[in-house]
């Protein structure tokens, strides 16, 4: 019973360099989400997708970007990362349809940018 | 603009007491209001929800209640124990799934 598994827990990087964020879930799951939790300002969305090979921005975009080649995989990417990224970054999954369908997150990967 | 939110940063309680713990919202188009429980170095889980068309849902120990004309809702936790020390957030779904959260707010509770 894995749920969601993000990949890695923990990451320091240098202002500038690049990094990719893994992302899966084995519920079967249409959609998925990164989100990203600062202190005091809870979790915000910063893409999604609704499906395998979809993506769409959410609230805080600028800076990532993602990928979803399989339906259990949701890849975000940091092309030069700068210090106001420093965050806990999530991944959600949620499956579509009528209800409530909540969504179910991984434990986390606490990014530090130097 | 911050669609959800709670304003109260903190709660601390005595174990076997209620925990009440609010949440405003200003989007009149969500149609489901979730709680979610979150401890330190872990992701957060899902607590219980509230469809809009409801006006109170109850699972165990924790009740959510509903007020639309005042766009605002609570969670009560009877009776609260130590396991329940964590952060909560509020969060909100429209049609299209995405969740508008709340800053959350830490529970503390006292033996």
């Amino acid at each position: 019973n894995a749920g969601v598994t993000q990949t890695p827990k923990f990451r320091v990087l240098k202002t500038g360099q690049s990094m990719t964020l893994l992302c899966a879930q084995d519920m079967n799951h249409e959609y998925m989400y990164w989100y990203r939790q600062d202190p005091g300002m809870g979790l915000r969305l910063i893409h999604y997708s609704v499906g395998e090979g979809t993506t769409a921005k959410g609230e805080v975009p600028d800076g990532y970007n993602v990928s979803r080649l399989k339906k259990q995989n949701f890849l975000l990417g940091l092309e030069s990362a700068a210090p106001s990224q420093t965050s806990v970054y999530f991944c959600a999954s949620s499956s579509g349809g009528t209800g409530v369908q909540p969504q179910h997150f991984g434990d986390g990967t606490r990014l530090s940018i130097l | 603009d911050q669609q959800v939110k709670q304003n109260s940063p903190s709660l601390s309680v005595q174990e076997g007491r209620i925990s009440i713990l609010n949440c405003d919202y200003t989007n009149s188009m969500f149609d489901y209001f979730l709680w979610y429980k979150k401890y330190p170095a872990e992701g957060p889980t899902f607590l219980i929800s509230i469809s809009s068309i409801k006006d109170k849902n109850e699972d165990g120990r924790f009740t959510v209640f509903l007020n639309k004309s005042a766009k605002h809702l609570s969670l009560h936790i009877v009776p609260s124990q130590p396991g329940d020390s964590a952060v909560y957030f509020c969060a909100a779904r429209k049609s299209d799934y995405k969740l508008s959260f709340g800053a959350g707010t830490t529970v503390t509770v006292r033996a």
